[in-house]
């Protein structure tokens, strides 16, 4: 079965310190891999994806990931973390060979200190 | 400005009632989704639908219901055999299908019960 995990339910961090939030993926074949950011009672955001090509992907925000197809891992990390980047982040996964469907995982919740 | 709209911001069922939630997105994409979010359950889907008058069941399908007679417009029907509604709602669309499957989100209906 498709899966993704997010290991850590909540990432703590001081203000300009970089931060990693985790996630891996039990998918067939090759993903599509998609990190979304949510701040209170609002929606999700895009925030970056894998297609292929380069394992770093630059997103929105200063935001960047590492795929590692070995390690079945698309961790996403920023080199220095702000108050603003609090949120609740979720990492998704969407088969490529076809189909609608987009699985996400349980989400992280990101707490950053000034 | 091209985007999705879910309304009402805030909606409220009584016992037994049946409830509508309303999607619209004028970004032309052909495939719309509905989610629930639960805390700390990420983000399970309820129904889909890649193009006009056609919808799947998602994982949790029990207890609603939806149409899609036009290509803007996916609303949500919670009905009374849905024993637990309270949740956070949120409509999702993406392009066609070949485009990475990048989702957009609305800004969510937060369903309560009296």
């Amino acid at each position: 079965a498709q899966s993704v995990a997010q290991p850590e339910d909540q990432v703590n961090v001081a203000e300009g310190n970089p931060l990693t939030v985790k996630c891996t993926y039990s998918v067939s074949g090759n993903p599509y891999l998609f990190w979304y950011v949510q701040y209170p009672n609002r929606g999700l955001q895009f925030l970056l994806k894998y297609i292929t090509g380069d394992n770093l992907v630059k997103g929105s925000y200063g935001f960047e990931a590492e795929f590692n197809k070995s390690q079945t891992s698309f961790h996403l990390k920023k080199p220095s973390a702000l108050v603003s980047d609090s949120a609740l982040y979720f990492c998704a996964v969407r088969d490529r060979t076809g189909g609608f469907k987009t699985i996400f995982g349980a989400g992280t919740r990101l707490f950053v200190k000034a | 400005d091209g985007g999705i709209t879910q309304s009402p911001k805030y909606l409220f069922r009584k016992e037994g009632q049946n409830v509508t939630l309303s999607c619209e997105q004028n970004l032309n994409h052909d495939a719309m989704y509905w989610y629930r979010q639960d805390p700390g359950q990420g983000l399970r889907l309820i129904y889909y639908s890649q193009i006009v008058n056609d919808f799947q069941k998602g994982d949790i399908a029990e207890g609603y219901s939806v149409s899609r007679e036009k290509k803007e417009s996916f609303p949500l029907t919670v009905t009374s055999a849905q024993k637990n509604p309270t949740a956070f709602y949120l409509c999702a669309s993406t392009p066609s299908f070949g485009q990475g499957g990048t989702q957009y989100f609305g800004p969510g209906t937060r369903l309560l019960v009296l």
